[in-house]
């Protein structure tokens, strides 16, 4: 099973649409989560850090779930500019620090 | 925000020639940073992560006989790619880590001809 999982879509969605994209991660241990956004042949940015209690910041709202081990993001009120890859990142314990994990990256699309 | 320079932004380099990529953190120090791999339409692949004064911890199956990481200092990680081949062209991404908020360098386009 790989570390870091998403649906790697595409999603097509229309402008205004409300999307959700998940991602399950294997680590029980893993302590801290973000989504990042990545444009096409540019460097991810931070979209978010993920809090236990989930955490909103405008249209997007990201959540956690530590039971079932996957987190996920809520996209609102889609805009074209919302176009990138999504993608999930998880933090691994290993020899007393942490690497960070990304999963696949999920593609989305808001068409006018 | 914090911010991370990679150097040079694309390179393109002979087969069997040595490539050289610099990641410094410009505006704080980081004690651990991280070598990212991109292939096109993939997602980022870690490559290893570079601590500042010791040896890097490399993933399972990259080489670390051609991928040698230097973490000379805290702001500056180094990545050679040995003997580039052209299966070695990638975007490669450095983060540098800053309570437990990685920020990413711009990358380094590879085109080994």
């Amino acid at each position: 099973r790989k570390e870091v999982e998403q649906d790697p879509g595409p999603f097509n969605v229309p402008e205004g649409a409300t999307v959700a994209f998940n991602c399950t991660y294997s680590n029980s241990a893993s302590q801290s989560f973000f989504w990042y956004r990545q444009d096409c042949r540019k460097e991810p940015k931070l979209l978010m850090s993920v809090y236990s209690s989930g955490n909103e910041d405008g249209r997007f709202t990201a959540q956690l779930n530590r039971a079932s081990q996957y987190i996920s993001l809520l996209i609102r009120d889609s805009k074209l500019s919302d176009s990138a890859t999504y993608l999930c990142v998880v933090n691994i314990p290993t020899s007393g620090t942490y690497k960070y994990i990304f999963g696949t990256g999920t593609r989305l699309k808001v068409l006018a | 925000g914090a911010v991370v320079s990679q150097h040079p932004s694309w390179v393109i380099c002979k087969s069997g020639t040595s490539v050289k990529i610099e990641c410094r953190s410009l505006d704080f120090q980081a004690t651990t940073m991280f070598w990212y791999r991109q292939f096109p339409k993939q997602s980022l692949m870690l490559m290893a992560t570079s601590n500042e004064g010791s040896k890097a911890t490399y993933e399972q199956g990259v080489e670390k006989d051609k991928f040698l990481i230097n973490h000379a200092s805290l702001t500056l990680s180094t990545l050679t790619v040995t003997s580039a081949h052209p299966e070695d062209s990638s975007f490669y991404i450095c983060s540098a880590l800053s309570s437990y908020e990685q920020y990413f360098g711009p990358g380094t386009r590879l085109t080994v001809t």
